[in-house]
């Protein structure tokens, strides 16, 4: 079946540090990926997504690229602040579907 | 129109009684969904209807559990007989139908966080 894998959290950053979060997923057709962010004390937002391969995400200075050859989609910004402390959740909708699988999420704390 | 509403935001109930959750979507989504998220996981999907069908549903949904959304609009998650198992956020998620391909992200509410004891 479908699955996302995301590293582990958290993660700790001093602000204006480079962010990469790793997402890994397996999934039987050609998914659509995303990235969703949960503040503290917030519903989950979408953060950006990609629907087709080599397809680039990019929103609020994150960018995520669809790598289809090492069916991967990981998450950068090239300098965190401290707002952008939350949890970030990797997710796919595989082909037809309308269900999203998730990733576990990982902590993101970015200190001043 | 402020999003995705659900309600309560939090419930708390002795084991074994039922509980009924309401969740109201954007007025102009046609989709919505049912997850359910435990600590430290990221959410688990559990149901979801196009206007008022109900067209899929997880393995997760036992038979203590039922969805519901007459007339396409609100929709209701009841769970019977709860188990402290069910202890968990239960999210509440509306989209728009956009073709074939996710032109359209889900918008999320802010959930309602069970707590059987």
């Amino acid at each position: 079946g479908d699955s996302v894998t995301q590293m582990e959290g958290p993660v700790t950053l001093s602000e204006e540090a480079f962010l990469t979060i790793n997402c890994t997923y397996t999934a039987t057709g050609y998914p659509s990926l995303f990235w969703y962010v949960q503040y503290p004390g917030e519903g989950l937002q979408l953060l950006l997504k990609a629907t087709k391969a080599d397809d680039k995400g990019s929103n609020k200075g994150f960018e995520a690229t669809y790598r289809k050859e090492t069916t991967s989609f990981h998450l950068e910004k090239g300098s965190v602040q401290v707002s952008d402390s939350a949890v970030y959740f990797c997710a796919l909708a595989d082909t037809g579907r309308r269900a999203l699988t998730f990733g576990s999420g990982t902590r993101l704390q970015v200190q001043p | 129109d402020t999003g995705v509403s659900q309600d309560p935001r939090h419930k708390i109930t002795k084991r074994g009684q039922n509980v009924t959750f309401r969740c109201d979507p954007i007025s102009e989504h046609n989709r919505l969904y049912w997850y359910r998220q435990t600590l430290g996981q990221g959410p688990e999907f559990l149901t979801y209807f196009q206007n008022e069908a109900q067209l899929e549903k997880s393995r997760l949904l036992s038979d203590r559990f039922s969805a519901e959304r007459p007339k396409g609009s609100f929709s209701t998650l009841e769970i019977q007989r709860t188990e402290q198992g069910d202890s968990a956020m239960y999210l509440c998620a509306s989209s728009l139908r956009g073709g074939t391909t996710w032109n359209y992200g889900y918008t999320f509410g802010s959930g309602t966080r069970l707590t059987v004891v």
